[in-house]
């Protein structure tokens, strides 16, 4: 089942901090970040999985609430890099659910 | 290795004609996905292979399409007498069961995908 991103878009100056969330109507085991700039393929950002664990490239940092169903993207000190739209992604039987996106426009 | 490949990037049709998508995943990777996505949408899974096995395919999967990868490497993905609403981007991801050199276990690294544009 797609999970559900908000907000739809967030709109921040260079510099500023943001938070973008995902939650699902059903339990989660690892929840996917990606990032999608227009024209190109999602990139990996990062996987948080069930226990707290997470593992990821890039210097943003997320959380995982595993009773809630919820995880959140924080962008902090975001960077003119850091626009294009992210997806979560969810797991279930072995291929991921996305959300439709939380679309990132960083201006300077 | 240089990642996920997809061939071709772009591909413009007629109404009723077949395509055929190729995907070339990482190397060490024994999963791969098929995607499509449109616009303002995120990715919609459509079917995975491991090695050469096709273990699920999404009902959106219609007996137009018909995904294969004979060998355990590279897949192509075929679409049969395409209609408008195929024009999408068909995305390829692949993974690997196991830690390899950089990357997770089951993180999912998608290729450029392929634009699609049913006339």
């Amino acid at each position: 089942q797609q999970p559900v991103q908000s907000p739809q878009a967030v709109i921040l100056r260079e510099g500023e901090d943001a938070v973008i969330n995902c939650s699902s109507s059903k339990a989660l085991y690892s929840v996917h970040w990606y990032r999608q700039k227009h024209g190109e393929a999602p990139v990996f950002l990062m996987i948080l999985l069930k226990g707290g664990e997470q593992k990821g490239h890039e210097k943003i940092s997320a959380s995982f609430n595993e009773k809630k169903q919820q995880s959140s993207l924080y962008l902090t000190a975001s960077q003119l890099s850091y626009s294009g739209t992210y997806f979560c992604g969810t797991d279930g039987n072995n291929r991921l659910a996305f959300g439709k996106g939380n679309q990132v426009v960083v201006i300077p | 290795d240089t990642g996920v490949s997809q061939d071709p990037r772009h591909k413009i049709t007629k109404r009723g004609q077949n395509v055929t998508f190729r995907c070339d995943p990482i190397s060490e990777h024994n999963r791969l996905y098929w995607y499509r996505q449109t616009l303002g949408q995120g990715p919609e899974f459509l079917t995975y292979f491991q090695n050469e096995a096709q273990l699920e395919k999404s009902r959106l999967l219609s007996d137009r399409f018909s995904a294969e990868r004979p060998k355990g490497s590279f897949s192509t993905l075929e679409i049969q007498r395409t209609e408008q609403g195929d024009s999408a981007m068909y995305l390829c991801a692949s993974s690997s069961t196991w830690k390899t050199s950089g990357m997770y276990p089951d993180t999912q690294y998608f290729g450029p995908g392929t634009r699609l544009t049913v006339l």
